[in-house]
């Protein structure tokens, strides 16, 4: 298993300002993700972070609104850039090992309000 | 695409009611499907996993989840539900390459 630590658990953001937003991890994983839960809505994955490559970020998803740093194996930071309110929403880490039969460990998320 | 649908949003019981939450995902190939949970403030926990073997999978805190492949279900069951099962649940498959598809959760309310 894996204890995930979100930084800031939740903000107050003014439109057109950025936030990033960091992902720790208490131990080295290969893979992390990145997934947004805007208000009444599921989990939807924004992007997978790989250490020692670029993002790859799923569809409706553009790096220039969400870069995605992966310096290391056990920390990301996501950045939403330019804020509108419909980028409110909760921001989650998520991490993997590769190999058979594992499950993806989740962080406590980022709330994140933009005004 | 992969999809996912959980039919219940919500779901009010009272506590010692049995529980079935639907649970069904559109994708042709091999799949691994899991049930989380979220309590309130709290992160994502999982609740079970199937990766393949006895399609009865039984999970902590007395959940048990039954995959049939032919009706492309994986719904989540408890025999009597307590009050402190208050919580959000998700289901969610992955194809193996650990990038999770997620239904839209069901928020269940136990009443002491």
């Amino acid at each position: 298993s894996a204890v995930i630590s979100q930084k800031p658990s939740r903000d107050i953001c003014q439109r057109g300002t950025s936030l990033t937003i960091q992902c720790q991890v208490d131990s080295q994983v290969t893979m992390m993700f990145w997934y947004r839960q805007q208000p009444g809505q599921s989990l939807t994955l924004i992007a997978t972070a790989n250490q020692g490559s670029e993002a790859t970020y799923e569809s409706g998803f553009v790096i220039d609104k969400f870069p995605i740093s992966r310096p290391n194996l056990t920390f990301s930071t996501l950045t939403v850039s330019n804020m509108s309110p419909e980028d409110s929403s909760i921001y989650l880490c998520s991490v993997a090992w590769q190999g058979m039969n594992t499950e993806a460990f989740f962080g406590q998320g980022t709330r994140l309000t933009v005004v | 695409a992969q999809s996912v649908s959980q039919h219940n949003h919500h779901v009010i019981l009272s506590e010692a009611a049995s529980l079935e939450l639907g649970c069904n995902y559109s994708y042709g190939g091999t799949v691994n499907l899991f049930w989380y949970v979220q309590y309130p403030g709290q992160h994502l926990q999982l609740l079970l996993k199937y990766f393949s073997g006895d399609p009865l999978v039984k999970g902590i805190k007395g959940f048990e989840a039954e995959f049939i492949k032919s009706k492309f279900s994986f719904n989540l069951r408890k025999p009597s539900v307590q009050w402190s099962d208050t919580a959000e649940y998700f289901c969610a498959v992955s194809s193996g390459t650990y990038k999770y598809i997620f239904g839209t959760g069901t928020r269940l309310k136990v009443l002491a």
